[in-house]
């Protein structure tokens, strides 16, 4: 069956302290991203990859960091996390170009909470 | 900047009537259309896409695409109370990525 993989789904965590949301998908996409949500904001792209070794910031880079080591893995990291990072998180892939035929499979999201 | 704008709702209907979601874009070169459905705290799962101008239909579902409006919508017939969730319309981006309305919200009234 094809999936996009997250792991924590749900996670409380405190002011700079380090934490990593796990992302893994067995379609073998070339393409992978990180979305967060937030109300009344929409879904807004955080970093995407385009191949292994290949990473990108999208619109809200900012206090996030991405790897792309493996072709089916895309963790994303929060080095130093705060409040205002408090949102829901997507892992999405596909393969490229994202056109007819051809769109975005997304993680069922995790849920992160900074105190 | 490539955009995609929805009215936000939220969007009320009877069961069994029509539901119909609109979406615009900005960018005239843009291709393909996604919609997306988004049930609260749950991931977006797609519905429909479209391609061509012109009406698109899957079971209760058509999607209408008219580019020289630049505007796409999504019909829903005989609306169900399960069909009550956020509809997200989405179009490629220029990084590989789609870009994303904010979504409608619709809510299916018994």
């Amino acid at each position: 069956e094809a999936q996009v993989t997250q792991n924590p789904r749900y996670l409380i965590t405190v002011t700079g302290k380090k934490l990593t949301v796990t992302c893994s998908q067995n379609m073998n996409h070339e393409y992978m991203s990180w979305y967060r949500q937030d109300p009344g904001l929409g879904l807004r792209q955080i970093y995407y990859s385009m191949n292994v070794e290949v990473t990108d910031k999208g619109d809200v880079p900012e206090g996030y960091k991405v790897s792309r080591k493996e072709k089916r893995n895309f963790p994303l990291i929060l080095e130093s996390p705060s409040p205002n990072q408090t949102s829901l998180y997507f892992c999405a892939s596909s393969s490229i170009p994202t056109g007819p035929g051809n769109t975005i499979y997304f993680g069922e999201g995790s849920w992160l909470t900074v105190v | 900047q490539k955009e995609v704008e929805q009215n936000s709702g939220p969007l009320s209907v009877p069961e069994g009537a029509i539901a119909s979601l609109n979406c615009t874009y900005s960018d005239r070169g843009s291709q393909s259309f996604f919609w997306y459905r988004q049930y609260s705290g749950k991931s977006p799962e797609l519905i429909m896409s479209i391609y061509s101008n012109g009406d698109k239909e899957d079971g209760r579902f058509t999607a209408q695409l008219n580019k020289a409006s630049q505007y796409v919508s999504l019909l829903i017939r005989d609306s169900q109370p399960s069909d009550s969730a956020t509809y997200l319309c989405a179009s490629p981006g220029s990084q590989g990525n789609l870009i994303f309305g904010k979504g409608t919200k619709l809510s299916v009234k018994p």
